[in-house]
């Protein structure tokens, strides 16, 4: 069956990249109309999409946090990295890969991961 | 980019009534690209509408999608116990956004 896990710190600090890995199972990162994305989740908040990556390794970032984030995959170990730089307090969030299903642009998430919470605090 | 509201904020009902949410978006969804989430505390959304009205593998058919343009409705025909959560909104025709959410509470 399709899973995805993410992995990564608990906790960094202000001013530290962030760097968050989502391993996948159940599907090829090679399949076409498939790829993966990173939402994230502030405690209480609503739900923020960040970026994706698909099998052509054509990327998209969120507009507003482009200049911060990187995107990459291995597909020889079923991974998607995202990097985040200069993390803030305002980062502290529930950070989630997805599979996203799409012939567009962009598309749809039909399986999560079960998220990881990342705090930023000194 | 596309802003969603969603409406009402928060929905109290009871076991068995009909549950009626609602998504407008700031500007046209292209070809219906709005699917629609359910969050329950501490885990993972799950999809249950694409393509504005296509249900997802294993959804039951209370929940419907309805809606084109700017206006988008998620119905829950008879409320079940598990069915009170969070509920999100997202369209996928110009970037992705994603609504505020709308809880369904027990009254």
């Amino acid at each position: 069956q399709v899973t995805l896990k993410e992995s990564g710190p608990v906790l960094v600090k202000p001013t530290e990249t962030l760097t968050l890995t989502c391993t996948v199972s159940g599907f090829s990162l090679s399949n076409a109309r498939m790829g993966v994305s990173w939402i994230r989740q502030p405690p209480g908040k609503a739900l923020e999409w960040l970026a994706h990556i698909f099998s052509n390794d054509e990327k998209s970032y969120s507009t507003s946090l482009k200049s911060r984030l990187t995107i990459s995959k291995d597909t020889s170990k079923s991974q998607v990295v995202l990097t985040m730089t200069n993390m803030d307090p305002v980062d502290t969030a529930t950070y989630y890969c997805a599979r996203i299903i799409t012939t567009l642009p962009f598309g749809y998430f039909d399986y999560w991961g079960q998220g990881t919470l990342v705090t930023v605090s000194s | 980019e596309i802003v969603l509201t969603q409406s009402p904020g928060t929905l109290s009902l009871s076991p068995g009534e009909r549950a009626t949410l609602s998504c407008r978006a700031s500007q046209s969804v292209s070809s219906s690209y709005l699917a629609w989430y359910q969050q329950k505390p501490g885990q993972a959304p799950r999809l249950l509408i694409y393509g504005a009205s296509s249900r997802a593998t294993g959804i039951p058919d209370r929940f419907s999608g309805s809606g084109s343009g700017t206006d988008f409705t998620l119905t829950i025909s008879r409320l079940e116990p598990e069915d009170f959560a969070v509920y999100y909104c997202q369209q996928y025709g110009s970037r992705v956004t994603f609504g505020p959410g709308t809880k369904v509470d027990i009254k």
